[in-house]
C-alpha cells in the first residue's frame, strides 16, 4: 500500500535555530500535501496545504513566514520551522493525497515530535 | 466551521469487553466521515470510512454507521484484544471540492489482559 516517510522522527534544537521535516511519498505521486500540528491531548491541527510546484496555502492564524513549507517534486514535502522557539514544540504530521486518489488518498507519515530548548 | 467531536478518554477495557466510542459532527454539506487508528510511535492508518447517510464503514472487527439524522459515527467492536490499543481519531472530509480532513480530538484505548 502506500506509504508515507517522514523524517526525523524526534528532533530537539535550540531556541532560535531552524528545523526541517521531510515528508516523502515512496510508491505514489502526491499531488497533494497536508502539514499538521498535534499538542498533546488535542486534536490534529491543519496548518498548511501544498501542492506541487506551487506556493502552500496556510490556515488562518498560522505564519507562513515561520512555518516554511516546499513541496518541489511530486515525492517530496518538506516543512521548515524557522527561528523556532519552545512554544513551537509540538508533534508536527504530514499525510500525502494519492495523485490517482487510491483508497481514500489520505496516507499519513508517522510524525516528528520537536522539542525546543 | 465544520467539527468533529468524540469522547473524551481515556478509554479503558478488559480484553474481549464491547467498545464504543462515540463521535459527532457538525457539517454544512454532504461530509464523508472516517476513523482513523493511531498505534504508539506511527503515523495515522485509515481503519474505516464512509461516505454517505446510512454506510456502514467496518475493518478488523470495527464498524460505525453514518447516521445523518443524529449526526453521528460511532465507533464499535463487539470484542476488543490487547492489540486494540490505540488513539482513535473520528475525522470528517469537507467535500465540495476541499480535501480538507477536520480531526475530533482522538480517544485512548488501552486494553488490558
Amino acid at each position: 500500500g502506500a506509504v508515507v516517510s517522514q523524517h526525523p522522527s524526534r528532533v530537539i534544537c535550540k531556541s532560535g535555530t531552524s528545523v526541517k521535516i521531510e515528508c516523502r511519498s515512496l510508491d505514489f505521486q502526491a499531488t497533494t500535501m497536508f502539514w499538521y500540528r498535534q499538542f498533546p491531548k488535542q486534536s490534529l491541527m491543519l496548518m498548511a496545504t501544498s501542492n506541487e510546484g506551487s506556493k502552500a496555502t496556510y490556515e488562518q492564524g498560522v505564519e507562513k513566514d515561520k512555518f516554511l513549507i516546499n513541496h518541489a517534486s511530486l515525492t517530496l514535502s518538506t516543512l521548515t520551522v524557522t527561528s523556532a522557539h519552545p512554544e513551537d514544540s509540538s508533534f508536527y504530521i504530514c499525510s500525502a493525497r494519492d495523485r490517482q486518489g487510491r483508497s481514500h488518498g489520505y496516507t499519513f507519515g508517522s510524525g516528528t515530535r520537536l522539542t525546543v530548548v | 466551521g465544520n467539527s468533529v467531536t468524540q469522547m473524551e478518554g481515556p478509554v479503558t477495557l478488559s480484553e474481549e469487553a464491547f467498545l464504543t466510542i462515540n463521535c459527532t459532527y457538525t457539517a454544512t454539506g454532504y461530509p464523508s466521515l472516517f476513523w482513523y487508528v493511531q498505534y504508539p510511535g506511527e503515523g495515522l492508518q485509515l481503519l474505516l470510512k464512509a461516505t454517505k447517510a446510512d454506510d456502514k464503514g467496518s475493518n478488523k472487527g470495527f464498524e460505525a454507521t453514518y447516521r445523518k439524522e443524529t449526526t453521528s459515527f460511532h465507533l464499535e467492536k463487539g470484542s476488543v484484544q490487547v492489540s486494540d490499543s490505540a488513539v482513535y481519531f473520528c475525522a470528517l472530509s469537507e467535500g465540495g471540492g476541499s480535501e480538507k480532513l477536520v480531526f475530533g480530538k482522538g480517544t485512548k484505548l488501552t486494553v488490558n489482559p
